[in-house]
């Protein structure tokens, strides 16, 4: 699997949009972009993933740049709930037959 | 639909004892994976099961531990002769075996103390 490269921690305020990037350089082109989130030591949980279009979903939005090389997961009007650690992952769909490799993610805090 | 069941939430263990770490995957998803949590650091992949069959276990550490997923029954994951460094969290995730998005679905994890 490509590595991601996220920034350690941001901050947003509550109600604002929170953009968090991820950068991918060497990620092939049958590899998708995925986001997960781990609230307080929770189980992570899906948020979004992408090959190349930007999609939306009710959690938040993934804009993946033209040459594949980057992508932002975009949480619209972030809330208190939203503070977790995100992570950015890339691999190749076979379905259910791939495992997750978590880097560190970002730390997102959300404040009031 | 209930959601990935893992039980116990919480096991303490003494060094030398067994831990069993059991998962029941989500309705309709025949795939589950093992992960492990130590503390203060992200999630590393240990075991990657079908029914009565481990795909994956590049994860795993080659003693002490085994995973399996019975025909009938939860994913069990077995620790033997514990030691304190296998504290931690342990979570399972589930997966279809086809359609989706290939997103796995996490428990709420098994947090392991070795006293």
């Amino acid at each position: 699997d490509a590595k991601t490269t996220q920034p350690p921690s941001m901050d947003c305020a509550e109600g604002r949009a929170a953009n968090l990037p991820c950068n991918h350089s060497t990620i092939s082109g049958n590899e998708y972009v995925y986001w997960y989130r781990q609230i307080h030591s929770q189980g992570p949980q899906y948020i979004i993933h992408g090959l190349k279009n930007n999609e939306t979903n009710e959690m938040a939005s993934l804009i993946i740049t033209e040459d594949r090389k980057s992508s932002t997961l975009i949480l619209p009007h972030a809330t208190l709930r939203d503070t977790a650690v995100y992570y950015c992952i890339v691999r190749v769909l076979i379905q259910g037959a791939q495992k997750l490799v978590f880097g560190q993610g970002t730390r997102l805090t959300i404040n009031p | 639909n209930a959601g990935v069941m893992q039980n116990p939430r919480h096991l303490v263990r003494r060094r030398g004892q067994e831990a069993r770490l059991r998962c029941s995957p989500m309705k309709g998803h025949s795939h589950v994976y093992w992960y492990r949590q130590l503390p203060e650091e992200g999630l590393k992949f240990m075991v990657y099961l079908q029914k009565e069959n481990i795909i994956d276990e590049s994860g795993m550490p080659k003693e002490r531990f085994s995973a399996e997923f019975p025909k009938e029954g939860p994913s069990i994951l077995r620790i033997q002769q514990v030691v304190r460094g296998d504290s931690a969290a342990y979570f399972c995730a589930s997966s279809r075996a086809s359609g989706g998005a290939g997103e796995q679905f996490f428990g709420p994890g098994t947090r392991l103390t070795v006293l």
